[in-house]
């Protein structure tokens, strides 16, 4: 059975500082993994990674993978309150249509 | 672009009423959409996928006959939870992919949240 495995569950930090959010997966066929950022309401897309070892970068968050250990990350660096969200790791594996496996989401949590 | 909606936000029904949710992709077209249900602060399950034109592919579990499908068209699906029941009771995520784009992307509306009484 596809897994996808987050950790840590829950983080709560300082503004300024940065974090590193974890994303590790178990699937048949991989095809690529996806990051989402979940605030109040539906999740709102951040990455696509298919190749391993390419860094994707959009401001202050940037995310890699590693197709042989299997597991990417989520950086944001200089946090802010606004980054207090869920964020979640959705992995595609190539059987069947295009569904995504989700992990359980990270609650990140930025104190002023 | 790529911009989903659902519709109704927010919906407050009886125990045994049937609710209608829609979901919409404004500015592309779909040929893919999924229904998802999440309950609070856990990760978005998956109940099915949604082709335009043919049945929907439920998960395992799932009742097909309790949480009916049509995607009548390649911007609309609609998912009506039938003969409701407090347990139904969920924030309730429609996403599509793009059909022209031909990537994994998929794209979130902004979610229902359903309470059944």
């Amino acid at each position: 059975e596809d897994k996808v495995v987050q950790s840590p569950l829950s983080l709560v930090v300082h503004e300024g500082d940065t974090v590193t959010l974890n994303c590790s997966y178990e699937v048949t066929n991989f095809r690529s993994l996806l990051w989402y950022k979940q605030e109040k309401k539906a999740p709102t897309f951040l990455f696509m990674l298919t190749s391993s070892g390419i860094e994707k970068k959009s401001g202050r968050l940037s995310s890699i993978l590693d197709k042989k250990e299997l597991f990417s990350i989520l950086n944001i660096t200089a946090t802010q309150t606004g980054d207090s969200a869920v964020y979640l790791c959705a992995v595609k594996a190539v059987q069947g249509a295009q569904k995504l496996v989700f992990g359980q989401g990270t609650r990140l949590t930025i104190n002023p | 672009g790529a911009v989903v909606s659902q519709h109704p936000s927010r919906v407050i029904c009886k125990s045994g009423t049937s609710v209608k949710i829609e979901c919409r992709s404004l500015d592309f077209q779909a040929t893919t959409m999924f229904w998802y249900r999440q309950f609070p602060k856990k990760s978005l399950m998956l109940m099915a996928t949604s082709n335009e034109g043919s049945k929907a592919t439920y998960e395992q579990g799932v009742e097909k006959d309790k949480f009916l499908i049509n995607h009548a068209s390649l911007t609309l699906s609609t998912l009506t939870v039938t003969s409701a029941h407090p347990e139904d009771s969920s924030f309730y995520i429609c996403s599509a992919v793009i059909l022209a784009e031909g990537t994994d992307t998929q794209y979130f509306g902004p979610g229902t949240r359903l309470t059944v009484l």
